[in-house]
């Protein structure tokens, strides 16, 4: 158990719709970072928070949004779904924002139907 | 961003050594990771490197670092049925956060 807890653990919605998946971080940690999985992209780095802050934007679409709160979970909202959407989402924390080990959630498994 | 590359599969015998390449483009990642994934599972942190290393040891595991070819590798000794999981190597960022730049992953196949 890595300590990050992600939730739900599958999700299934339709076309057009919006969902939210939510991570809490290892106590103590400060960064969050979210990623998507994907047969066809593989494991892509999507964007990540320090301590309530936007620090890096990576592969993340503009349907896609996110943030993390002041007791440091972080939501991750995606809109207007598409079947592409469908993946595996996995949030990371660390203790800092650089150079240090990420530990991940076990994921969100996104559906579209 | 940075390219990151693995072969797709290795099949080994239980109780041979696995070697999992990787080839990575950018030079400036301070840090070089190796993730496990289990079937169904998230990915779990085995060991990482830092870019002015040459070689870790932990227990079972071995990596080394050849920052001259760009080319990172990770001996697993005694492989166990266990160890089948996709493995993938993975760079942080440009700016030395820790947005990682994953590879394909490499699908390794313990055989009894």
């Amino acid at each position: 158990d890595s300590g990050v807890t992600q939730t739900p653990k599958h999700l299934i919605t339709a076309t057009g719709q919006r969902v939210t998946l939510r991570c809490s971080p290892r106590s103590g940690d400060l960064s969050v970072y979210w990623y998507q999985q994907s047969l066809d992209q593989g494991l892509q780095f999507l964007i990540q928070y320090y301590n309530g802050e936007e620090r890096a934007k990576g592969n993340i679409l503009e349907r896609f949004s996110a943030q993390q709160f002041p007791d440091l979970h972080s939501e991750l909202n995606l809109s207007s779904l598409e079947l592409g959407d469908s993946a595996l989402y996995f949030c990371a924390s660390s203790y800092r924002d650089r150079g240090t080990e990420a530990f991940f959630g076990q994921g969100t498994r996104l559906t579209v139907v | 961003g940075e390219d990151v590359e693995q072969s797709l599969f290795l099949s080994v015998r239980e109780g041979d050594s696995s070697v999992i390449n990787c080839t990575y483009t950018d030079s400036s990642s301070t840090y070089l990771y190796w993730y496990k994934q289990e079937p169904g599972a998230g990915l779990q942190l085995l060991t990482y490197i830092f870019s002015n290393m040459d070689m870790k040891q932990d227990q079972r595991l071995t990596v080394l670092l050849n920052k001259k070819d760009k080319h990172l590798s990770l001996r697993i000794a005694d492989t166990q049925t266990g160890d089948s999981a996709i493995y993938f190597c993975a760079g942080s960022g440009r700016t030395g956060a820790n947005n990682l730049f994953f590879g394909t992953g490499t699908r390794l196949t313990v055989i009894p």
